[in-house]
């Protein structure tokens, strides 16, 4: 089955600094990977997804880019602000059949001080 | 509009007792999901429910299982309690489970076995 690996396990930048999150996976017939941010205490959110046929796409300050070839994608998040502190989790998929399930990441824990 | 709801919010139980966590969606969705998640391992599908009438098994499904009572209520059960079930659990659902289909998570349920 799938595998994704993600690193860094914890990340601290200063305000106004980028964090970048990446995540490599195993199966290379995945073809979705989206991005979940967990703040404390609630379930993970999506954030950003990518599709395979797409290298990078853009919202506002995140970003995530995927290089199939290398099997890897990141998450870019420029100018971070203290709410951007939270768990993030990437994720794969790819259609079995009918259904298309999730395998995450071990998450990042991302902080953001003043 | 309360999106995913789950009961109860922590709960402790002594090994070998047995418990049922309640997860209800007001989205109309078809698809619903559990998953566990431990420190450092991210987020483990137990079971999941494509449509109203099927479930199966995910990719920790041993010690649990789970009914999808309606459209919008899947519950999960542990028959015998054990420590290593303690975690965080999650559920989510989705509008179908094709490729891209976003996931909607409820806020989890922290469960302690002692």
């Amino acid at each position: 089955g799938e595998n994704v690996e993600q690193h860094p396990s914890t990340l601290s930048v200063q305000e106004g600094d980028s964090a970048v999150i990446k995540c490599t996976y195993s199966d290379s017939a995945s073809n979705y990977f989206p991005w979940y941010k967990q703040e404390l205490g609630k379930g993970p959110q999506l954030i950003i997804d990518i599709r395979s046929n797409v290298g990078e796409k853009k919202d506002q300050r995140i970003a995530v880019t995927l290089n199939k070839t290398a099997k890897h994608f990141s998450l870019h998040i420029t100018e971070t602000q203290p709410e951007d502190s939270a768990v993030y989790f990437c994720a794969a998929s790819r259609l079995a059949g009918t259904a298309s399930k999730l395998t995450f990441g071990t998450g990042t824990r991302l902080q953001v001080t003043l | 509009n309360a999106g995913v709801t789950q009961t109860p919010k922590f709960q402790v139980l002594k090994t070998g007792q047995s418990m049922t966590l309640q997860c209800a969606q007001d989205m109309n969705h078809n698809s619903m999901y559990w998953y566990r998640q431990d420190p450092g391992m991210g987020l483990r599908l137990i079971y999941y429910s494509a449509s109203e009438g099927t479930t199966d098994k995910g990719e920790v499904p041993n010690g649990y299982n789970v009914s999808r009572l309606n459209k919008r209520e899947f519950s999960l059960r542990l028959e015998s309690a054990a420590p290593s079930q303690t975690s965080v659990y999650f559920c989510a659902s989705s509008e179908l489970m094709g490729i891209g289909e976003t996931q909607y998570f409820g806020p989890g349920t922290r469960l302690l076995v002692l």
